[in-house]
């Protein structure tokens, strides 16, 4: 059974407005969520990461919001940029443990 | 450093061969992961080792799969017999665990297998 979802499978957004990304997980043991990046032919790349100790982290253009209550998180891209069109994955992990859980992506499509 | 590299970047074969996925982790790294990404489940963990040793193989989906660290510097995983349901991409990740600061994982550019 999936632990972390990702409901929407695509997204399209104009240039310049904001993209929201959301993550669902089932797991409340889950302390460590990471945001990667995947386009295509290539392998995911990193791009943010949030401990269960902060409910906020900012870096640059984006920024992961987790609400450990609702068991979700969300990515914040502000302004979109055509480069950001890609499929971004949630993952999640337990403590100590160096296993981690993706969702399913979600396609984002930036229109110039 | 050239990141992870995997080998064939594709590989088309027939129900019942048999195939082997490559894996070179970035050089320094301690963990090694295997993952299969399909459209229905995403991004699926199949097995990790830590310094050579398989830690957790419970995402290897069947005995058909296998996977091996004879060395610190390459994996591999083989799939036999094949079947066209194991048609998915591969993905070879590595990471250096120093603390919590350091989950991220650096995958490779996958192997996109395809079983007729």
């Amino acid at each position: 059974d999936q632990q972390v979802k990702q409901n929407s499978p695509s997204l399209s957004v104009q240039e310049g407005r904001i993209s929201i990304l959301n993550c669902d997980y089932t797991n409340s043991m889950f302390d460590y969520f990471l945001w990667y990046k995947k386009y295509p032919a290539e392998g995911p790349t990193f791009l943010i990461s949030i401990s269960s100790i902060k409910d906020k982290n900012e870096d640059g253009r984006f920024t992961v919001f987790l609400n450990k209550s609702a068991k979700h998180l969300s990515l914040h891209i502000v302004p979109s940029q055509p480069g950001d069109s890609a499929v971004y994955f949630c993952a999640a992990s337990e403590g100590t443990g160096n296993q981690f859980y993706f969702g399913t992506g979600t396609s984002l499509t930036v229109i110039p | 450093d050239a990141g992870v590299i995997q080998s064939p970047r594709h590989e088309v074969t027939e129900m019942g061969q048999e195939v082997t996925l490559r894996c070179k982790p970035i050089s320094g790294h301690d963990y090694l992961f295997w993952y299969r990404q399909t459209m229905m489940r995403g991004l699926e963990l199949l097995i990790y080792f830590n310094n050579n040793v398989p830690i957790d193989d419970s995402g290897m989906p069947e005995d058909r799969f296998s996977a091996k660290m004879p060395n610190a510097s390459f994996s591999t995983l083989k799939i036999q017999p094949s079947e066209p349901r194991d048609s998915a991409v591969y993905f070879c990740a590595s990471s250096l665990r120093q603390g919590k600061a350091s989950y991220e994982q650096y995958f490779g550019p996958g192997t996109r297998l395809t079983v007729t």
